[in-house]
């Protein structure tokens, strides 16, 4: 079975600018859910996403943004980009049901310059 | 914030068994100690979890104290490869509400 895909898995974009991240959940897994890892902050949760909804959210602005479609797959997306957004983005899929466990992708690199 | 407790670092010589500790003295009744790893810059590994038994898989084991208050985490003989940031995690059971808080998590290096 293959596993969590995230693309573009680099990306250099500058202040201001928008960007659009995708993950691929392992086939048949409803829950995605989105973390940034930064050196200062480590790995914080963004959101998670489960059948088109988002189901729970963690502490980041309102650049940060998610969405998911029918076949799972998610987008987050970040507008008006500032340095610390700089990061490490991951995306996790599980089932979503009782006692499953989440399967992390390769990650995307962000750099703004 | 985190709900466990690791030491920043460790080391372990190869071919022997690495046990990494975690304190999670608050851990509630129906939180689950999840163990992922993370190898520099790739996503994090899924390893282990468990409830109040000792698990096994064949990564590792997961041994937890009949308080439920601390865990370790036993790699029977480590390998350069497993030289890692190791993250001790207290959830719920996952599938309600998917939300993992890292903490700093522990440096595991093995030496040849």
């Amino acid at each position: 079975k293959a596993g969590v895909t995230q693309t573009p898995r680099y990306l250099i974009k500058t202040r201001g600018q928008q960007v659009t991240l995708s993950c691929s959940p392992i086939s048949g897994h409803r829950s995605v859910s989105w973390y940034q890892q930064t050196p200062g902050q480590g790995l914080q949760f963004l959101f998670e996403y489960f059948s088109e909804t988002q189901r729970n959210k963690g502490n980041f602005p309102g650049r940060f943004s998610g969405r998911q479609f029918s076949n799972s797959r998610s987008e987050m997306n970040v507008s008006t980009l500032e340095l610390g957004d700089s990061a490490l983005y991951l995306c996790a899929s599980s089932s979503g049901t009782a006692r499953d466990t989440q399967y992390f992708g390769p990650g995307t690199r962000l750099t703004v310059l | 914030d985190a709900k466990t407790t690791q030491p920043p670092s460790m080391d372990c010589a190869e071919g022997r068994a690495a046990n990494l500790p975690c304190n999670h003295s608050t851990i509630s009744g129906n939180e689950y100690v999840y163990w992922y790893r993370q190898i520099h810059s790739q996503g994090p590994q899924y390893i282990i979890h468990g409830l109040k038994n000792n698990e096994t898989n064949e990564m590792a084991s997961l041994i937890i104290t009949e308080d439920r208050k601390s865990s370790t985490l036993i790699l029977p003989h480590a390998t350069l490869r497993d030289t890692a940031v190791y993250y001790c995690i207290v959830s719920p059971p996952q599938g309600g509400s998917e939300k993992l808080v890292f903490g700093k998590g522990m440096k595991l290096t093995v030496n040849p």
